[in-house]
C-alpha cells in the first residue's frame, strides 16, 4: 500500500524558533492535509491542499503542496510553547491502490523549550 | 458544542469478548470515519460512512463491523476481542469532501488482555 514518510520524528526547539517538516510520499497525491494533536485529545485539521503549488497559511502556520505532488511542507513561525504536540500529515494519492482513502504520516513530535 | 463525542473514552477486554463503541456527532456531517492510531504509526482507516444507512472498508477493517442507522452516531464493534486490536480509536466527521476528515473525539483507549 502507499506509504508517507514524515520527519523528522521529533524536534527540540527553543521558544521563538522556526520549525520546519515535512511529508513525503513514493507516488503522486491530490491532496495533501496537515493535523495536530495534543495529548489525550484527537487530530485537529489545521491546513488543507488541493493544488500542487499551493502554498496557505494559518495564522503563524504555512504549508505547501509541492510541485512534484510527492511531498509537502508545514512551517511554524516564531513557536511558543501551545505549539507542543505531534504533527500529521496526510495525503490522499491521485491513482493506484486506496485512492479514495486518506493516508497519515507517522507524525512528527514538537517539544518547545521557554 | 460537544462537537464529535466518543463513549467509553477507556475499556479493558479480555480475549474473545465483544463490544461497542459509540461515535456521536452534532454537527449534522453526512461523512464518519473510524481510526485506529498505534505507537508509531500514523491513523488508520478502520471502516467510514458517506451517509446514514451507508457503510464502506477502510484499510484495516478486519475484525471489526460498524453500523449507521442514525446520521448522527456511527457504532464500531467487536465480536471477538483480539490482543491485536489494542489500540486508541478516534472518530471523526466531516461535512465535505469524503475521506477528509475535519472533527475528531477525543479518542477511546482499549486495551485487550
Amino acid at each position: 500500500g502507499q506509504q508517507l514518510n514524515q520527519s523528522p520524528q521529533s524536534m527540540f526547539i527553543q521558544e521563538g524558533e522556526d520549525v520546519s517538516m515535512n511529508c513525503t510520499s513514493s507516488s503522486i497525491f491530490n491532496t495533501w492535509l496537515w493535523y495536530k494533536q495534543d495529548p489525550g485529545e484527537g487530530p485537529v485539521l489545521l491546513i488543507a491542499l488541493y493544488k500542487a503549488g499551493e502554498l496557505t497559511s494559518n495564522g503563524r502556520l504555512t504549508a505547501q503542496f509541492g510541485i512534484t505532488r510527492k511531498d509537502s511542507f508545514l512551517n511554524i513561525s516564531a513557536s511558543i510553547p501551545s505549539d507542543v504536540g505531534i504533527y500529521f500529515c496526510a495525503g490522499q494519492a491521485a491513482a493506484g491502490y486506496n485512492t479514495d482513502k486518506l493516508i497519515f504520516g507517522t507524525g512528527t513530535r514538537l517539544q518547545v523549550f521557554p | 458544542n460537544a462537537g464529535v463525542t466518543q463513549t467509553p473514552k477507556f475499556r479493558v477486554l479480555k480475549t474473545g469478548q465483544s463490544m461497542t463503541l459509540l461515535c456521536a456527532q452534532d454537527m449534522n456531517h453526512e461523512y464518519m470515519y473510524w481510526y485506529r492510531q498505534d505507537p508509531g504509526m500514523g491513523l488508520r482507516l478502520i471502516h467510514y460512512s458517506v451517509g446514514e444507512g451507508t457503510t464502506a472498508k477502510g484499510e484495516v477493517p478486519d475484525g471489526y463491523n460498524v453500523s449507521r442507522l442514525k446520521k448522527q452516531n456511527f457504532l464500531l464493534g467487536l465480536e471477538s476481542a483480539a490482543p491485536s486490536q489494542t489500540s486508541v480509536y478516534f472518530c471523526a466527521s466531516s461535512y465535505e469532501p469524503v475521506n477528509q476528515p475535519q472533527h475528531f473525539g477525543d479518542g477511546t483507549r482499549l486495551s485487550i488482555l
